[in-house]
């Protein structure tokens, strides 16, 4: 069976500091990869989603950036963390391109606080 | 812009009785519409889902209706159960593309 692994699950972190938050999928291959943020007092927001390795779509210009160095791997970078950036950061994965929502799987997530 | 809102952050049931958890959406080119289940520590999970061709989906205990012309989708649990106390988001789509998901309704259904 398929599973999606996020870590770290919670992260504290100062302003102006760097990011990377990894996701994994195990079980499926050449997966569409997903990365969406929760700010406070608002709905999931997609940010990047990748059809395969090396190929990012980027959704909201921000201060973010992601990778897919492996097929099964999505990673999300800043190199200066802004308060803003505080929200809950959930990875998803599909295997239908650009699929209907109900065929996307979505990780834990990893709450971001930036202080 | 919140295309999809939520504006119930909370809601608490009695254990047996209906929950109605409402959810409403600004763009009409929203052609299909779910419903997510978020416990502590875990992923949103798909719950169910309806297309703008509908105006009801019934699965189990689990219904949703779609009011377009009012722009407005809810979600009946009946019985609700312990077991449902969950945070549920209600998402949009147009086609196959992004989801817009909206801020979430915590459900708390006392035993």
């Amino acid at each position: 069976s398929q599973t999606i692994h996020q870590w770290p699950a919670t992260l504290v972190q100062p302003v102006g500091s760097p990011l990377s938050l990894e996701c994994t999928v195990e079980g499926t291959s050449n997966p569409n990869l997903y990365w969406y943020r929760q700010a406070a007092g608002r709905g999931l927001q997609l940010l990047f989603y990748s059809v395969g390795i090396g190929q990012i779509s980027s959704e909201v210009p921000q201060n973010l950036s992601a990778s897919r160095p492996q097929d099964r791997q999505f990673i999300l970078s800043s190199k200066k963390l802004l308060l803003s950036d505080s929200g809950f950061y959930l990875c998803a994965w599909s295997v239908i391109p650009g699929g209907r929502g109900d065929t996307q799987y979505f990780g834990p997530g990893t709450r971001l606080t930036v202080l | 812009d919140q295309q999809v809102k939520q504006n119930s952050p909370s809601l608490s049931v009695q254990e047996g009785r209906i929950s109605i958890l409402n959810c409403d959406y600004t763009n009409s080119m929203f052609d299909y519409f779910l419903w997510y289940k978020k416990y502590p520590a875990e992923g949103p999970t798909f719950l169910i889902s309806i297309s703008s061709i509908k105006d009801k989906n019934e699965d189990g205990r689990f219904t949703v209706f779609l009011n377009k012309s009012a722009k407005h989708l809810s979600l009946h649990i009946v019985p609700s159960q312990p077991g449902d106390s969950a945070v549920y988001f209600c998402a949009a789509q147009k086609g196959a593309n992004n989801l817009f998901f909206g801020t979430g309704t915590r459900l708390t259904v006392i035993p």
